[in-house]
């Protein structure tokens, strides 16, 4: 079965340390994006990439990096310089298409929590 | 610059009873509008897109969305809710930039059906 598959569900960061998400998929996407999600508000995006070895800054990208060394995979570091990294983690892909009409394909997400 | 406005931060209606879910949006162009539906605890699920083919797009478990091009609107609609319809719902616009595009999201309308 395709999809996206993030790991893991939970995950707890003590402080000073990072902590990466995993995100990985099997739908032969170009494309793939993090997300977070606060309480109440819409998704912002932190870092998107449309090709391997390479990446672009989103709205958010202070205190995450990230990494595309193979197409199916996308893992997020949450470091120590997030002063606020409580949320819950969206990871998506896409095709890549014309004026951006490809939808998204989403994770079930991690959340991540402040020890 | 591309975005939407999601008109109701929550709305709550009876089981068997119509469900709309307002969604203005702002483009310099013909945009890409998605619609997505969020299960607590869980990633976002597309429920129907418009790619400036037919402008009422039928989506799964019964909605469906009328593009509005002179209101900017692409409010979306289900003639019957379910109890299983309760969840968060996001329209989302596809932003278009020089060589790549992104999605802007809404912030988010919460949906409670009552029995």
């Amino acid at each position: 079965d395709g999809g996206i598959t993030q790991s893991p569900k939970y995950l707890f960061r003590k402080e000073g340390q990072n902590v990466t998400l995993s995100c990985e998929q099997n739908l032969n996407h170009d494309a793939m994006y993090w997300y977070r999600q606060d309480p109440g508000q819409g998704l912002r995006l932190i870092y998107y990439s449309q090709i391997v070895n390479d990446f672009q800054k989103g709205d958010i990208a202070e205190g995450y990096s990230v990494s595309r060394e193979k197409k199916e995979s996308f893992p997020l570091t949450v470091t120590s310089a997030q002063k606020n990294p409580t949320a819950f983690y969206l990871c998506a892909s896409s095709h890549l298409g014309a004026n951006g009409n490809q939808p998204q394909h989403f994770g079930d997400g991690t959340r991540l929590s402040i020890l | 610059a591309q975005s939407v406005t999601q008109l109701d931060s929550h709305v709550s209606v009876s089981e068997g009873t119509p469900v709309l879910l307002r969604c203005n949006y702002s483009s310099s162009y013909s945009p890409s509008l998605f619609w997505y539906v969020q299960h607590p605890n869980k990633g976002l699920q597309l429920l129907l897109k418009y790619t400036s083919a037919a402008t009422l797009v039928k989506g799964i478990n019964g909605f469906e969305a009328e593009f509005k091009k002179s209101e900017t609107s692409f409010h979306l609609t289900k003639p019957s809710a379910h109890m299983s319809d309760a969840a968060e719902y996001f329209c989302v616009v596809s932003v278009v930039s020089r060589s790549d595009y992104k999605l802007s999201f809404g912030a988010g309308t919460t949906v409670t059906v009552r029995a």
